[in-house]
């Protein structure tokens, strides 16, 4: 059975601070990592990442994945409350099913 | 623009009566799914489509049917909804083709059943 978890569950941060969010997993035939943030609506995209140690960049997130170690990070600089949110990490299977397996998600909550 | 749409946002329906929830998508893709979030336990999958009349089961399909008749339209029926069934709804789509395969999410639909 493909497993994600992810840590910290939870995690309140003033703003400005850098926080780092893991994501671990098991998967059969393992395709692409993924990374979504969830504002109580519909998971919006951020990362997809398929090739160890390349890091994907968006201003001030960052992410990379260790297929060796399976796991990824990803990373949040200069903390805005705007970046309050629950990040959903996921793996999606190689193959013909193309599932999407997430972790139960990091609360992040910065604080002014 | 480019876009998942479901229908309804929320619904409030009883034990037992039918219901169907719409899922449509414009971007011509072949891949949907249909995951259901809950509390403590994340996003699962319920059922997931290739294209068109080929879908499958995913984690959690108990009690739920799909049909995928048309490429854009992926609707999850509720033959006799139960209490447990009480959840937030996401439908999803991807293109099977090119580098390109993150899932886009539809807005989601709160379902309550009494």
């Amino acid at each position: 059975e493909d497993k994600v978890v992810q840590s910290p569950l939870s995690l309140v941060v003033h703003e400005g601070d850098t926080v780092t969010l893991n994501c671990s997993y098991e998967v059969t035939n393992f395709r692409s990592l993924l990374w979504y943030k969830q504002e109580k609506k519909a998971p919006t995209f951020l990362f997809m990442l398929t090739s160890s140690g390349i890091e994907k960049k968006s201003g001030r997130l960052s992410s990379i994945l260790d297929k060796k170690e399976l796991f990824s990070i990803l990373n949040i600089t200069a903390t805005q409350t705007g970046d309050s949110a629950v990040y959903l990490c996921a793996v999606e299977r190689g193959g013909s099913n193309y599932k999407l397996t997430f972790g139960k998600g990091t609360l992040l909550t910065v604080n002014p | 623009e480019a876009q998942v749409t479901q229908n309804p946002r929320y619904l409030i329906t009883v034990t037992g009566k039918k219901l169907t929830v719409t899922c449509s998508q414009n971007m011509n893709h072949e891949y949907m799914s249909w995951y259901r979030q809950d509390p403590g336990l994340g996003l699962r999958q319920i059922y997931y489509s290739m294209n068109v009349e080929v879908t499958d089961k995913g984690d959690v399909p108990e009690g739920y049917k799909v049909s995928r008749k048309e490429k854009r339209n992926f609707p999850l029926i509720l033959e006799s909804p139960s209490p447990n069934q009480t959840s937030l709804y996401f439908c999803a789509s991807r293109t099977l083709a090119g580098d390109r395969n993150e899932q886009f999410f539809g807005p989601g639909t709160r379902l309550t059943v009494l």
